[in-house]
C-alpha cells in the first residue's frame, strides 16, 4: 500500500518558469512533511519541510503549500534554473515514529 | 555539517555470497537507517536503529540483516545475495522524532 503518492513522475519546464510538484498521503496521523532533493550519483538532501499546523512554508524560490483537509501538498519552484534539475521526493512521518515514508519521486528537468 | 559515509561505494557480488555494506556517521545521531532505491519505487526502508545494539525491521526487511555495534556504525548484511538485491543502497542518520535525515552518498550493488 503506497501511503505517499507523487505526481507527475517527470516534469519538464523552461528556465524561469514555475515548476509545481504534487504529493498526497493517506494516513491522517502524518504531521511532518519534508521534501528531499537528489542529484544523480548523490544521496537525497533535505530541501524544505512543513508541519501540519502550517499551510505554507517558504524558503527562497521554494514554497510548500499544504492542505490538511484534502491530504495534499505541493512544492512550487519559482524562477526555475537548470541547476534545479533533480529528483524530488516528498516524505511524511507521524508523531512518535522515528521514520519517514517516501513517495516515488518526481524527476524535474529545467531546460535553458 | 552532517557527515554520513558509506563503504564500499561500488560492489559486485555473486549469487549466494555474503555482502556487508558499512555506514559511519559523525553526527552523534541516535537513529540510523538503511534504504534501497530502485527505479519506479523511490526509497524503501529496509532496517533502522534507535541506538547502539538496537535494530528494527523496516518495510522490506526480508533477505537483509542489520547490525549496530556502536553509535557511529550501522551495517547492512546480505547473507545470501540474490540478483533481486541489485540496487543502490543509502544509509542515513537522523535526529530523534523522525525529523531531518542526513543521507550518505550511496553504495551501488550488483549481484551477478
Amino acid at each position: 500500500q503506497q501511503q505517499v503518492r507523487q505526481s507527475p513522475q517527470s516534469l519538464t519546464v523552461w528556465e524561469g518558469e514555475t515548476a509545481i510538484l504534487n504529493c498526497s498521503y493517506e494516513d491522517s496521523t502524518f504531521n511532518y512533511f519534508p521534501w528531499y532533493q537528489q542529484f544523480p550519483g548523490e544521496g537525497p538532501a533535505l530541501l524544505i519541510s512543513i508541519r501540519s499546523v502550517s499551510d505554507k512554508k517558504e524558503d527562497g524560490r521554494f514554497t510548500i503549500f499544504f492542505n490538511k483537509r484534502e491530504k495534499k501538498l505541493s512544492l512550487h519552484i519559482t524562477d526555475s534554473q537548470p541547476g534545479d534539475s533533480a529528483t524530488y521526493f516528498c516524505a511524511a512521518s507521524d508523531p512518535g515514529y522515528n521514520k519517514l515514508t517516501f513517495g516515488k519521486g518526481t524527476v524535474l528537468l529545467v531546460s535553458p | 555539517e552532517a557527515a554520513v559515509t558509506q563503504s564500499p561505494r561500488n560492489k559486485v557480488a555473486v549469487t549466494g555470497g555474503k555482502v556487508t555494506l558499512s555506514c559511519n556517521q559523525t553526527n552523534n545521531h541516535n537513529n540510523m537507517y538503511w534504504y534501497r532505491q530502485d527505479t519506479g519505487h523511490g526509497l524503501r526502508l529496509i532496517h533502522y536503529s534507535y541506538g547502539a545494539g538496537s535494530t528494527e525491521k523496516g518495510d522490506i526487511p526480508d533477505g537483509y540483516k542489520a547490525s549496530r555495534p556502536s553509535q557511529e556504525n550501522f551495517s547492512l548484511i546480505l547473507e545470501l545475495a540474490t540478483p533481486s538485491q541489485t540496487s543502490v543502497y543509502f544509509c542515513a542518520s537522523g535526529e530523534d522524532w523522525g525529523d531531518t535525515q542526513y543521507f550518505g552518498p550511496g553504495t551501488r550493488l550488483l549481484v551477478l
